[in-house]
Formats: C-alpha cells, sequence, structure tokens
C-alpha cells in the first residue's frame, strides 16, 4: 500500500519561529511536491522537486524553503514563520514517466503561526 | 493568472441526483486531466482521470466528459450520495512536466 506520511498533524508555532515540516514516502518515486491549501484557493504549488538535491519554484515560493537530501524524504522550511503562512500543507509525491501522473498526497500538517 | 478555472466552488445536491462540476482550461499543451477527491482530515486522492484522445471516460457513478476544442472538461455523479460529500479537485498537467495545475475546489454536499 502506497504511503506518504508527514510529521505532524497538527503544528502551532509563534512569528518568527524557524519551521520544519517532514514528508516521507515509501514508493520510490522521483517526484515530491509541497503545497498550501486555504479555503477558496485550492492548491497552490510551494515547491517541487523532481530528484535528489533538485529543486523548482512553484507558484508560492516567497517565505519558504526546501530540502532534498534523500529520495524519501523532501522538507519544507520556514524560515521565519509568519501569521500569513497560518494554513494547511500538503506534500505529493509521483513518478516520473508518461504513464504516471497519479500524485499521491500525506494527510496534510496545519500549521497555525500565533 | 489562473490555468485552471473550476466551478461551482459549492454545490449541494439531494441524494439521487446528478452532481456536475466543471472546469476549464487555457494551456493547450496540457494532456493530462485528473480529478481528485478529498475528504475531510485527508490529503486529496485521484477519482479518475483524462486524456485528450478522447471525450469520455466513466468509472462506476463517476464519468468525465472532454472538450477538446473548447478546453474544458466536467465531471458528473451519477445518483450522488451521502458518501460522496467531500471535495473536488480538477487538475490539468503536462506530461513531461510532471507537476499538476489545479482548480480552487469545490465542496459538494449530498443530501440524504
Amino acid at each position: 500500500d502506497v504511503k506518504v506520511t508527514q510529521s505532524s498533524r497538527y503544528l502551532v508555532k509563534r512569528t518568527g519561529e524557524k519551521v520544519f515540516l517532514e514528508c516521507v514516502q515509501d514508493m520510490d518515486h522521483e517526484n515530491m511536491f509541497w503545497y498550501r491549501q486555504d479555503p477558496g484557493l485550492g492548491l497552490r504549488l510551494i515547491y517541487f522537486s523532481y530528484d535528489v538535491k533538485m529543486k523548482e519554484k512553484g507558484d508560492i515560493p516567497e517565505g519558504y524553503s526546501v530540502s532534498r537530501e534523500k529520495k524519501e524524504r523532501f522538507s519544507l522550511i520556514l524560515e521565519s514563520a509568519s501569521t500569513n503562512q497560518t494554513s494547511m500543507y500538503l506534500c505529493a509525491s509521483s513518478r516520473t514517466g508518461t504513464d504516471y501522473n497519479e500524485q499521491f498526497f500525506g494527510p496534510g500538517t496545519r500549521l497555525t503561526v500565533l | 493568472q489562473q490555468q485552471v478555472k473550476q466551478s461551482p466552488q459549492s454545490l449541494i445536491v439531494q441524494k439521487g441526483g446528478i452532481s456536475i462540476i466543471n472546469c476549464a482550461y487555457e494551456n493547450t499543451a496540457f494532456d493530462y486531466f485528473p480529478w481528485y477527491q478529498q475528504f475531510p482530515g485527508k490529503g486529496p486522492a485521484l477519482l479518475i482521470a483524462i486524456r485528450p484522445d478522447v471525450s469520455e471516460k466513466k468509472e462506476g457513478r463517476f464519468t468525465i466528459s472532454f472538450n477538446k476544442s473548447a478546453k474544458q472538461f466536467s465531471l458528473h455523479i451519477m445518483d450522488s450520495q451521502p458518501g460522496d460529500s467531500a471535495t473536488y479537485f480538477c487538475a490539468a498537467a503536462t506530461t513531461n512536466a510532471g507537476k499538476s495545475t489545479f482548480g480552487d475546489g469545490t465542496t459538494l454536499t449530498v443530501k440524504p
């Protein structure tokens, strides 16, 4: 059974703190993604990675960075958390190749920045 | 510039009715059009997907209709059930690019 896990379901941090969100997939997928989900705004792509140590900016990368040191793990970093980063964060992974477009999502981390 | 526009934002349907959610895209390079279903507290999961070489795909009560010339596609849920109550996202992708562009989502409520 394919699985994407995220380190925390709920997280509460203070403004200015450095925040790490961790994502692990066990499907040997090449691609990994970080999205944030806000009501009425759908899923917005923050960053994605095609391979270890590779990363590309998505639609809303400002205020975020990522790290992918191992194929199965993709971390999202908020260098200095702000209240406007309060959101649901979703990690996803997918395989590379013409027949493989399905993205597998984790359960999400609901981050509150006070 | 929003590349995938989804409507309506919310939808209420009686049990047994037909639910219809529409999406429109702009980029003609898109060649994969999935729909994802998300239940509260869960991540989205692939429901059904279509490629532009066919105009319709059916899986059980779920059907995607695809109109390439109009750059539109829609999800039809026949005989809607309360268990179908969820948020639905359409998406579009260019296969070689690897990533998908998502619509804003539709919250479907099926009343018993």
